[in-house]
């Protein structure tokens, strides 16, 4: 069975700074996509950053980036330039196996204060 | 483009009532999904579909059934519901290794 382990609950970072979260997994797979996902006060889900797992490169997307060491089976989030709208709760998750079913990460809420 | 529509988005029930939350998707996707959201607990799959007219069991099932008679939606029933089932609710869809799609959740309270 996938697991997913992000062991940060909460986290705070300063307007402008960079902040890394984290997230490890497990899986007996070797062809994957990791992703991030991001839920602001709003409750919506939305797509942070994908990673495929084949893919040495780590990827990037603007001011968001990712960590991704598949050995040590682990694939971090990190914001640049951190913004005010960028306090949410993050959510690792991991599609297992050939239904593409998502496993979560407990998530961790951060705070970008002023 | 709507997306990802689920109605209703507030519910109150009562123990032992029944009732029906509706998902509809309109990106022609063949997998859809229902997760319940807790506190502490992030998102939980509780049911899921790879297609239309199949379905088959998440994570934490118990309590709730669905239906996929339609490829664009994706019924999750509660036939009697209890208060362990308050919670937020979220529908997504997908294509093949493609990213999921989500609602906007419901939030359901159990009295």
């Amino acid at each position: 069975a996938q697991t997913v382990t992000q062991s940060q609950p909460e986290m705070s970072v300063q307007e402008a700074e960079t902040v890394t979260l984290s997230c490890t997994y497990d899986t007996s797979e070797n062809n994957y996509y990791l992703f991030w996902y991001k839920q602001p006060p709003s409750r919506q889900m939305i797509l942070v950053i994908r990673q495929e797992a084949y893919k040495q490169q780590n990827a990037t997307e603007n001011r968001f980036s990712v960590n991704f060491q598949k050995a040590a089976k682990s694939f971090s989030l990190k914001i640049s330039d951190s913004q005010l709208g960028d306090t949410a709760m993050y959510f690792c998750a991991f599609p297992g196996g050939s239904n593409y079913k998502l496993t979560f990460g407990k998530g961790t809420l951060l705070t970008v204060n002023p | 483009n709507a997306g990802v529509t689920q109605t209703p988005k507030f519910r109150v029930l009562k123990t032992g009532q029944s009732m029906t939350l509706l998902c509809a998707q309109d990106m022609n996707h063949e997998y859809m999904y229902w997760y319940r959201q807790d506190p502490g607990m992030g998102l939980r799959l509780i049911h899921y579909s790879v297609g239309e007219g199949t379905t088959a069991k998440g994570e934490v099932p118990d309590g709730y059934n669905v239906s996929r008679l339609k490829k664009q939606n994706f019924l999750l029933g509660l036939e009697s519901a209890a208060p362990s089932q308050t919670s937020v609710y979220f529908c997504a869809s997908s294509s093949q290794n493609q990213p999921q799609h989500f609602g906007d959740g419901t939030r359901l309270s159990i009295l």
